[in-house]
């Protein structure tokens, strides 16, 4: 069965410092991976995606990820973190018209 | 901009009742997803649809049914509403192959 995870529940970074937040996938043929993010009382948003190509993959905020087919991770990162950035961050896998999400990961931006 | 509107954003009922869940999209979408979002368990599908009149079982669709008559709207449906259905639902839609989904603000149902 496909499946995503996300093995910390919780991230914490001062502002201005690097974030890493991060995912990794089991999936049976080649991976299509997301990334989304919700604010608090809010639908999900798209922040990038890897179908194929470059591994490294640019998206909305200035948010990339990285993707490691021989790790099966696809980490999202961020240069420098900004408070607003702080949120409900879920990595996600398309398989058979649909997405298998992670269980999430909390990211807090200190001031 | 790309709209997904859920009917409700705060909703309260009771045990027993029967509950109707609306999703509209704007954009044309083959694909619309009905997920619950509960803490520490991510989001687990409940029923996608792909089609007008068609619907697919996802992960958890015991005790939820769906209508898709038009397709720009899909319907969650809770035949009778428990205590244990109490959660945040949340639709989205996508166009159909490898493309984002684009999702609604969700409900956050509870049943007393």
């Amino acid at each position: 069965a496909q499946s995503v995870a996300q093995p910390e529940d919780q991230v914490n970074v001062a502002e201005g410092n690097p974030l890493t937040v991060k995912c990794t996938y089991s999936v049976s043929g080649n991976p299509y991976l997301f990334w989304y993010v919700q604010y608090p009382n809010r639908g999900l948003q798209f922040l990038l995606k890897y179908i194929t190509g470059d591994n490294l993959v640019k998206g909305s905020y200035g948010f990339e990820a990285e993707f490691n087919k021989s790790q099966t991770s696809f980490h999202l990162k961020k240069p420098s973190a900004l408070v607003s950035d702080s949120a409900l961050y879920f990595c996600a896998v398309y398989y058979g018209q649909n997405f298998v999400f992670g269980p999430g990961t909390r990211l807090s931006v200190l001031p | 901009d790309v709209k997904v509107t859920q009917s409700s954003r705060y909703l309260v009922k009771r045990t027993g009742e029967k509950v109707f869940l609306e999703c509209v999209q704007d954009m044309d979408h083959e694909n619309m997803f009905w997920y619950r979002q509960d803490p520490g368990l991510g989001l687990r599908l409940i029923y996608f649809s792909y089609d007008v009149k068609m619907k697919e079982k996802g992960d958890i669709p015991e005790g939820y049914s769906v209508s898709r008559e038009k397709k720009e709207r899909f319907s969650l449906i809770l035949e009778s509403a428990s205590t244990n259905q109490t959660s945040m639902y949340l639709c989205a839609s996508s166009f159909q192959g490898f493309t984002e989904a684009f999702f609604g603000q969700g409900t956050r149902l509870t049943v007393v």
